[in-house]
């Protein structure tokens, strides 16, 4: 099991460019998400996935578009990078919601976005 | 709106001390608590916590869940230099989603 990959692990975008971050997962985990980090801020909710085909909006989806296809890959989409974007960005997964499943969520190793 | 609030901020203890995280939560259909101990990179999961008065304890470490208070605390006793990190504590609600708070950056001297 590699767990939770994320591809690139650092990226330098300019203002108004797009690109995608990537995240899979080997896991068959339905639950997938999205976080930003910044300092002083903690982790935040971008968007999440309960399973293919499914999303739905966190705390902070301005600026970002996800899609569901697979079971294994939730891709974050910025369509038109600005600075306040410069983050890192952590995906991470977990299994059925199911009363008594362990809640925990698997996170990936990061990537590190800065937007000139 | 759910908020999840940590004490200290940051704190710096010397090799032995013993450290209390605090964790308060106001979160809509809580389900659970969660502790994680973030180094360099991806945060890595500690405890989760779902009844209160409950302690959890992996070796030095141990939490315990307040639902009535709406708080939670992590210790670490006899501290060493390794438990330099950041302390996250999350809540889950009923929506799927969590709720992170902003951490407590823990400095352990040699």
């Amino acid at each position: 099991n590699a767990g939770v990959t994320q591809t690139p692990k650092f990226q330098v975008l300019k203002t108004g460019q797009s690109m995608t971050l990537q995240c899979a997962q080997d896991m068959n985990h339905e639950y997938m998400s999205w976080y930003r980090q910044d300092p002083g801020m903690g982790l935040r909710l971008i968007h999440y996935s309960v399973g293919a085909g499914i999303t739905d909006q966190g705390e902070v989806p301005n600026g970002y578009n996800v899609s569901r296809s697979t079971t294994e890959d939730f891709p974050l989409r910025l369509l038109s990078a600005a600075p306040s974007q410069t983050s890192v960005y952590f995906c991470a997964s977990r299994g059925g919601w199911e009363v008594g499943s362990r809640e925990t969520q698997y996170f990936g190793p990061g990537t590190r976005l800065l937007v000139l | 709106e759910d908020k999840v609030v940590q004490s200290p901020l940051s704190l710096v203890v010397h090799e032995g001390d013993t450290v209390t995280l605090n964790c308060s939560y106001e979160v809509t259909n809580f389900r659970s608590l969660l502790w994680y101990k973030q180094e360099k990179k991806a945060p890595t999961f500690l405890f989760m916590l779902t009844s209160s008065g409950i302690e959890k304890k992996s070796g030095r470490l141990s939490s315990i869940l307040d639902k009535k208070e709406l708080f939670s605390i992590l210790n670490i006793t006899a501290t060493q230099t390794g438990d330099s990190a950041i302390y996250l504590c999350a809540a889950t609600s009923g929506t799927y989603k969590y709720i992170f708070g902003t951490g407590t950056r823990l400095k352990v001297l040699a």
